[in-house]
């Protein structure tokens, strides 16, 4: 079965880097785009991006163009979303979500990623 | 960028009720590139319908999805004590794939 497993939880300070990785198991990994999802606590859901697995093609939502960089591993079926110059506002839960087979909806989730910045 | 507005904020039922929660999108989506998802505290957010009316795998009857071009609708035929969480909708038709605020549904 399908499985996405996130990196741990991240204390950064404002300025700093994240990486948040996503391990994927039992599909053909370069067949499905994966995206990042943020929440931050108690508010909504936002887009942040995707990437080709296969390609390493990504794309990202204009508010982290610059700021974001989606990277793939084929060999470890990995995909990883690193996020730089690090504000408070960036404190949130990330997730990687795989596509829903024949359509570009969000079925296979990550557990998440609390990433928190604080000085 | 296409914003998603979800009504109610807020809706309170009872189990065995139908609930109807509404997403308008401005501009229009021009296609059926809607999902619903559900989301319960703690969790990450689970495909319920996507294709504006496809249950995903797994999601039962009861959840049934339509519209298209501006106005989509997620139902809920009868309300089980598992079904109160929060619905998110989403378009996927343009970059950024934009999500709508939520509705809360609470006993």
């Amino acid at each position: 079965q399908v499985q996405v497993v996130q990196s741990g939880s991240e204390a950064k300070k404002p300025g700093a880097s994240v990486q948040v990785s996503c391990k994927t198991s039992g599909y053909t990994f370069n067949s499905y785009y994966m995206h990042w999802v943020r929440q931050a606590p108690g508010q909504g859901l936002e887009w942040l991006g995707m990437i080709n697995p296969g390609t390493s093609a990504a794309r990202y939502a204009q508010k982290f163009q610059g700021r974001v960089t989606m990277t793939s591993d084929t060999s470890t079926s990995t995909v990883y979303m690193e996020m730089s110059s690090l504000r408070y506002e960036d404190t949130a839960v990330y997730y990687c979500a795989r596509e829903v087979v024949g359509g570009t909806a969000f079925q296979h989730w990550g557990q998440g990623t609390l990433v928190t910045v604080s000085s | 960028e296409i914003v998603l507005t979800q009504s109610p904020g807020t809706l309170s039922l009872s189990p065995g009720e139908r609930a109807a929660l509404s997403c308008r999108a401005s501009p229009s989506i021009n296609s059926n590139y809607l999902a619903w998802y559900q989301q319960k505290p703690g969790q990450a957010p689970r495909l319920l319908i996507y294709g504006a009316s496809i249950r995903a795998s797994g999601i039962p009857d009861r959840f049934s999805g339509s519209g298209s071009g501006t106005d989509f609708t997620l139902t809920i035929s009868r309300l089980e004590p598992e079904d109160f969480a929060v619905y998110y909708c989403q378009q996927y038709r343009t970059s950024p794939y934009t999500f709508g605020q939520g509705t809360t549904l609470e006993i």
